[in-house]
């Protein structure tokens, strides 16, 4: 199946390093996306790392792959309020021949000061 | 200056009446897609293009047209047919449409059915 799943809410304090999580369950996903959503707007490309990856790092942006828990991580450093959003985690559905993505529900990340 | 416009930014209709959304982009893309938004349920996609005059249903294509005239246009067409029709749409494009290629979003229409 194609399920994406990510926790729903996640609160941090400025300055503190947060983490969001998404797990997927198409051992055959190619590219996994991370994509941020400001309210009100439509979603903005954070980052993506190709399936054979472990690891990629952009700026204060950390992401991990765990190809064989099928899990992945989104690290952001130095957490801003700027950073208050909604992120979406998500991966090409080889369903469409990878030319389609699936995305799960979004991970309410809020920042306090 | 390049991107996705989609229009209008807020969009009311009454039950039973059809309406359009439009989705415009000079990105010179091949690929434009259509989602759907509902509260805690992230995004689902409706129809998708991967070329002129050729399109595919996505996940929750009920109730929903589309056309692909233009390279540069995706309009959507919410019909009456659709039960559920109040939400935030989102369109997209990518270069190809190959998984590889990123997905560029326009700001969104939010639709609400009185």
């Amino acid at each position: 199946g194609e399920d994406v799943e990510q926790s729903l809410f996640l609160s941090v304090r400025e300055g503190d390093s947060s983490v969001i999580n998404c797990t997927y369950t198409d051992s055959s996903s190619t590219y996994l996306y991370w994509y941020k959503q400001e309210p009100g707007a439509g979603l903005q490309l954070l980052t993506y790392i190709f399936s054979n990856m472990d690891m990629k790092q952009d700026q204060r942006l950390t992401v991990l792959l765990n190809k064989k828990d099928k899990h992945l991580s989104l690290r952001i450093a130095d957490t801003q309020t700027g950073d208050s959003a909604i992120y979406f985690c998500a991966e090409s559905s080889p369903r469409s021949g990878y030319s389609t993505l699936t995305f799960g529900k979004g991970t309410m990340l809020l920042v306090s000061p | 200056d390049g991107g996705i416009t989609q229009s209008p930014k807020y969009l009311f209709r009454k039950e039973g009446q059809n309406v359009t959304l439009s989705c415009e982009q000079n990105l010179n893309h091949d690929a434009m897609y259509w989602y759907r938004q509902d509260p805690g349920q992230g995004l689902r996609l409706i129809y998708y293009s991967q070329i002129v005059n050729d399109f595919q249903k996505g996940d929750i294509a009920e109730g929903y047209s589309v056309s692909r005239e233009k390279k540069e246009s995706f309009p959507l067409t919410v019909t009456s047919a659709q039960k559920n029709p109040t939400a935030f749409y989102l369109c997209a494009s990518s270069l190809r449409g190959a998984g590889k290629d990123t997905q560029y979003f326009g700001p969104g229409t939010r639709l609400t059915v009185l």
